[in-house]
This record gives structure tokens, sequence and C-alpha cells, in this order.
């Protein structure tokens, strides 16, 4: 167990509708990362919050957004899906990203997977 | 521009045997981390070792190390006494920009008794 937990695990919909996927980082961690892990397009990154405020944007849709809260925990939207967006979400968490070295270790949690029917 | 090579898609091992998983990376940064992690089939991603560029010995964790070979720009995963249990997806990685996570395609792991 990482210490970092994912709701939903499973989640299937439909075209064009709306969903929230939620996480909470590992006790102590300040950043929280987003990876959509795809069949044809691998473990992709998303987005990055530090304590609160967006780090880094990476191949993520317009269709998506994302925050992270007060308390650090973090939510991905993802708006007017489409088949292709049937994936495994991954929320990881590290220590502290302006660091390097060991403290910068990001711990995935469990992902959330994603049909769009 | 970052990038991580793993190529090969399919590995299998014999129980209790060593296998040893390629990668190799590219990045013009002097400073940069290597991670691999392991999915088995349930999904979840495990961190597994970590190698910073200006590490002067090999990684090691447990059955796992790390041969890292700097002018090469290889880090490839050595598993010893292999278990039934390492059956996985093994993805190397590198720290980017920001830190985030730049993977490999990974490559499958078949141990077999």
């Amino acid at each position: 167990d990482s210490g970092v937990t994912q709701t939903p695990k499973h989640l299937i919909t439909a075209t064009g509708q709306r969903v929230t996927l939620r996480c909470s980082p590992r006790s102590g961690d300040l950043s929280v990362y987003w990876y959509q892990q795809s069949l044809d397009q691998g473990l992709q990154f998303l987005i990055q919050y530090y304590n609160g405020e967006e780090r880094a944007k990476g191949n993520i849709l317009e269709r998506f957004s994302a925050q992270q809260f007060p308390d650090l925990h973090s939510e991905l939207n993802l708006s007017s899906l489409e088949l292709g967006d049937s994936a495994l979400y991954f929320c990881a968490s590290s220590v502290d990203a302006t660091t390097s070295g060991r403290t910068d270790t990001q711990y995935f949690g469990p992902g959330t997977r994603l049909t769009v029917l | 521009a970052q990038k991580i090579t793993q190529t090969q898609p399919g590995m299998f091992v014999q129980e209790k045997e060593a296998v040893t998983l390629d990668c190799t990376y590219d990045t013009s940064d002097p400073s940069y981390g290597l991670f691999w992690y392991k999915q088995p089939s349930s999904g979840e991603m495990i961190f597994l070792i970590y190698q910073g560029s200006y590490d002067q010995q090999n990684a090691t964790e447990g059955r796992y190390s790390l041969n890292f070979q700097k002018a090469r720009k290889s880090a490839n995963l050595v598993i010893s006494a292999s278990q039934l249990g390492d059956s996985a997806m093994y993805f190397c990685a590198m720290r980017g920009g920001y830190n985030k996570l730049i993977f490999g395609a990974g490559t499958r792991l078949a141990v077999h008794p």
C-alpha cells in the first residue's frame, strides 16, 4: 500500500458525460501528479499540483481540468467524454516537487479505470 | 528531448534465476533521476528502485539492483532469484521538467516455475 488513495476504482460512463476522479496523497506529500495510461499512448503525464497551485501541464486535453484543495487532495475532472478517453488514470504524490533526489520519488495510487461506452 | 527506451516487449525467466530488463535513456540535463516501477496484473504501480545521476554506486533494494552505466546511458534493472510474484510489467522512467516522470513502453516479465 503506497498510502495514496484514489476513488472510484472503476467508472463506467457514456460519451458526452462528465466525471470526477479523486485522489488523496500520502500524508506529508505536497505534490500531486496525474497520469493517464492507455494502450496506444502508454503512460503519459497530465498535470501536477504543488501545495494547491498548478505547477506543470503535460498532454492534458482542454476538456480535462484538475485542482488541489487546501487539504491537499486533488480532483481530476473529465468532461465531454469520448471513447478514446477510456484509460487507467493514476494519481501520484511526492514530498516536494522543488527538490530532487530520493525524496522526489513518486508513489502511485491504485488508479481509476475509466470506461467510456 | 528526454526519452526512455525499453526494447524488450516481453521477457521470460525460470523461477530462482536472475533476469535483466533493459532501459536506455536520452537527456541533455547533467542532473537526472531514473526510476523503475512494477505493474502487476492488478494494475497498481509499485516503486522499486531509484538511481540519481550523481550517485557513485549502483542502487540496490533487496533483490532489485540497477546496473547504471552513465556513459552508455543505460539503467538496466536486475532481479535476482526470480519469484512467481515477479511476473508483471516493468517500467523504466526518468524525472523530467518539474519532476514529471517520462516512462518507457514497459517490459512484460513472465516467471516460469
